[in-house]
């Protein structure tokens, strides 16, 4: 069993859509961390929380310490943000999960 | 704008070998982790330097060693390659408790054959 679980594992959405993807973890974390991976490789982070909710720009992350889970939402989805979104985590023993990530398409 | 950067970008090797990756981390940052991300999957972390020694480990078997310089530029090696080691091998750098700050190269992508 994966210790991080993502829904769904692919997404497609028409541009302008409201997008949600949902991370799952089963122990317990100092943090969470959602990244952007674009084809080819490279991984942008997008925020880090250990609780509550954070903004930035059409990105939205929101966690829920109790319930084990985290949610990032896209309003106004664009095409440029078609990538694979990655949740990840840091337990307390200082070892960093990932899931396996959320494909996302946004066509125009 | 990410400022590590790693090297090779593309290896091929072929099984029994040994492979070294390097990583020069973003200016000023002390720590550095590496990750494994198979095709399909995600990363799945390696280990973490901070202060020239191991800080952290995940799964990975011995034949997976590092080095972290006094310039915070870090070296992954394997030893000992195995088909299953073909992977995009990343690193990341970041100030140490700052994980928010974390930058990741480009990665070195891997084929073992």
């Amino acid at each position: 069993k994966n210790e991080v679980e993502q829904s769904p594992q692919n997404l497609t959405a028409q541009e302008g859509e409201f997008i949600t993807i949902n991370c799952s973890y089963s122990v317990g974390i100092s943090a969470l961390h959602w990244l952007q991976q674009h084809p080819g490789g490279g991984i942008v982070s997008l925020f880090m929380l250990s609780s509550g909710k954070k903004k930035h720009g059409r990105l939205i992350a929101t966690i829920n310490i109790q319930e084990k889970h985290s949610s990032l939402h896209i309003t106004a989805s664009h095409p440029r943000d078609s990538a694979v979104y990655i949740c990840a985590i840091k337990n307390t023993g200082n070892q960093f999960y990932f899931g396996t990530g959320t494909s996302l398409t946004v066509i125009p | 704008e990410t400022g590590v950067t790693q090297s090779p970008t593309h290896l091929i090797k072929t099984r029994g070998q040994q492979v070294t990756l390097r990583c020069s981390s973003q200016s000023g940052h002390n720590t550095v982790s590496w990750y494994q991300q198979a095709l399909g999957q995600g990363p799945q972390f390696i280990f973490q330097y901070y202060r020239e020694e191991e800080n952290g480990r995940g799964n990975f078997p011995p034949r997976f060693s590092g080095l972290q310089f006094p310039n915070y530029s870090s070296e992954l090696n394997v030893n000992a390659l195995e088909l299953d080691d073909s992977a995009l091998y990343l690193c990341a750098s970041s100030f140490w408790g700052q994980w928010e700050t974390q930058y990741f190269g480009p990665g070195t992508r891997l084929l073992v054959l």
